[in-house]
């Protein structure tokens, strides 16, 4: 199994609203991507999880909140966000190279959550 | 910093045409580099890859070579088909640790019959 799943599809959401997006896998994996992607532009990188521990934050507004509970889920906490946050959120995962190397490995991403704050 | 530049779209192509699109990287040391294909209404798949200098890169009739002294790493079909029709988006990664995708702008592709 290669797939990574994620909900919701889609997402409406006032600013004062709290929501969470979710993911999982179930290929081993143990690095997990939070991406948010705007239309017609390429996926930015906003969070990574290695082995369950937030090892990258792109500093991003505290408005976002990840959170990896076990190895096979992502979320993605949301709180008061602004109408310039509505944007398709992808989360990917992948394997973690080894101490003799041997990668980078291919991330593998779900199909997104399509969020709209109003 | 590390960067990838990939040629302005959008491209339109009639079917069986000949594809080129073009990508270009800065970075130290030596990146592996990616294609990644949106398809509509998708999430991100990996089309092919390279991990070091000369390597060749293929898959579904796609290919790209990591050309080090070039900096480039173009993507190529020989005979395009409508349902390649998608975003493609060229990307570079550091080969240690969580693997942090540098992307390009992304080049829509739309092949018509």
């Amino acid at each position: 199994d290669t797939e990574v799943t994620q909900t919701p599809k889609h997402l409406v959401m006032g600013m004062t609203n709290k929501k969470s997006l979710k993911c999982e896998q179930h290929m081993g994996h143990r690095a997990m991507y939070w991406y948010k992607q705007k239309a017609k532009k390429p996926p930015e990188l906003m969070f990574v999880y290695s082995y369950e521990k937030l090892s990258i934050n792109e500093s991003v507004p505290s408005r976002f909140s990840p959170e990896c509970p076990n190895s096979s889920l992502l979320n993605l906490h949301l709180h008061a966000l602004q109408p310039e946050d509505s944007a398709l959120y992808l989360c990917a995962s992948s394997r973690i190279p080894g101490l003799a190397g041997g990668g980078p490995y291919e991330q593998y991403f779900g199909p997104g959550t399509r969020l709209t704050v109003t | 910093g590390d960067s990838v530049t990939q040629m302005e779209g959008p491209v339109t192509l009639s079917e069986e045409a000949f594809l080129t699109i073009n990508c270009t990287y800065t970075a130290t040391g030596y990146p592996s580099l990616f294609w990644y294909v949106q398809y509509p209404g998708e999430g991100l798949q990996l089309l092919l890859k390279a991990t070091k200098a000369d390597d060749k890169g293929s898959n579904k009739g796609f290919e790209a070579t990591y050309r080090k002294e070039t900096t480039s790493f173009h993507l190529e079909k020989g005979s395009v088909q409508v349902s390649d029709s998608a975003v493609y988006f060229c990307a570079l990664s550091r080969n240690k640790g969580a693997q942090k995708l540098v992307f390009g702008q992304g080049t829509r592709l739309t092949i018509n019959p």
